[in-house]
């Protein structure tokens, strides 16, 4: 079976440009959560998403926004690229959301570097 | 601010000898809590979870233990297995929705 795939692995962008980070969750799985990880740091919650509704949002500027598919595949789009985004995003998904609804299952990131 | 903190970065431990790996926490309303590995370019991976109504949960290898009055838990590894050399996070959260992590221990376990 599968995990969570995540694409592009790795990229670079320029300051004020914009990217869009893609995840497949687990199948069955119908909730994804997207973190980033700064070098030396743990990951940070950015937003999850249920069925297709965002159903957290962490303490992230607007710039960040995201949405899940009817697939229940996600997109993390960030806007006007600082120099401070350049981190791991990673992607996580679960069977559910809410209570303790599991472990989150983590797809390998994808590295993006601003310059 | 930083709701759960790991505050030892690195950690040796002989094979076969046990790793006691710890994390502390602030939220009193932190209610489940897990344990992730991580190797270099991977992702994190699971390892075990306590819920705040169970002291302690074993799997195999590995044992955590929750303190909910000191808002501390640690995660026991005996024996320690070169294997087991990796980052670990520990991680917290409301009812398992948005989590909360630590800045992670590196683990070397020496052969």
């Amino acid at each position: 079976d599968a995990g969570v795939t995540q694409s592009p692995t790795h990229l670079i962008k320029t300051r004020g440009q914009q990217v869009t980070l893609r995840c497949s969750p687990i199948s069955g799985h119908k909730s994804v959560s997207w973190y980033q990880q700064v070098l030396g740091q743990g990951p940070q919650f950015i937003f999850q998403y249920y069925e297709k509704e965002e159903r957290g949002r962490g303490n992230f500027p607007d710039r960040f926004s995201a949405r899940q598919f009817p697939n229940y595949s996600s997109e993390l789009n960030v806007n006007a690229l600082l120099l401070g985004d350049s981190a791991l995003y990673l992607c996580a998904s679960s069977l559910t959301a809410g209570a303790y609804s599991g472990e989150l299952f983590f797809g390998e990131g994808s590295r993006l570097t601003v310059l | 601010d930083q709701q759960v903190k790991q505050n030892s970065p690195s950690l040796s431990v002989q094979e076969g000898r046990i790793s006691i790996l710890n994390c502390d926490y602030t939220n009193s309303m932190f209610d489940y809590f897990l344990w992730y590995k991580k190797y270099p370019a991977e992702g994190p991976t699971f390892l075990i979870s306590i819920s705040s109504i169970k002291d302690k949960n074993e799997d195999g290898r590995f044992t955590v233990f929750l303190n909910k009055s000191a808002k501390h838990l640690s995660l026991h590894i005996v024996p320690s297995q070169p294997g087991d050399s990796a980052v670990y996070f520990c991680a917290a959260s409301v009812t398992g929705n948005q989590f909360y992590f630590g800045t992670g221990t590196s683990l070397t376990v020496i052969p």
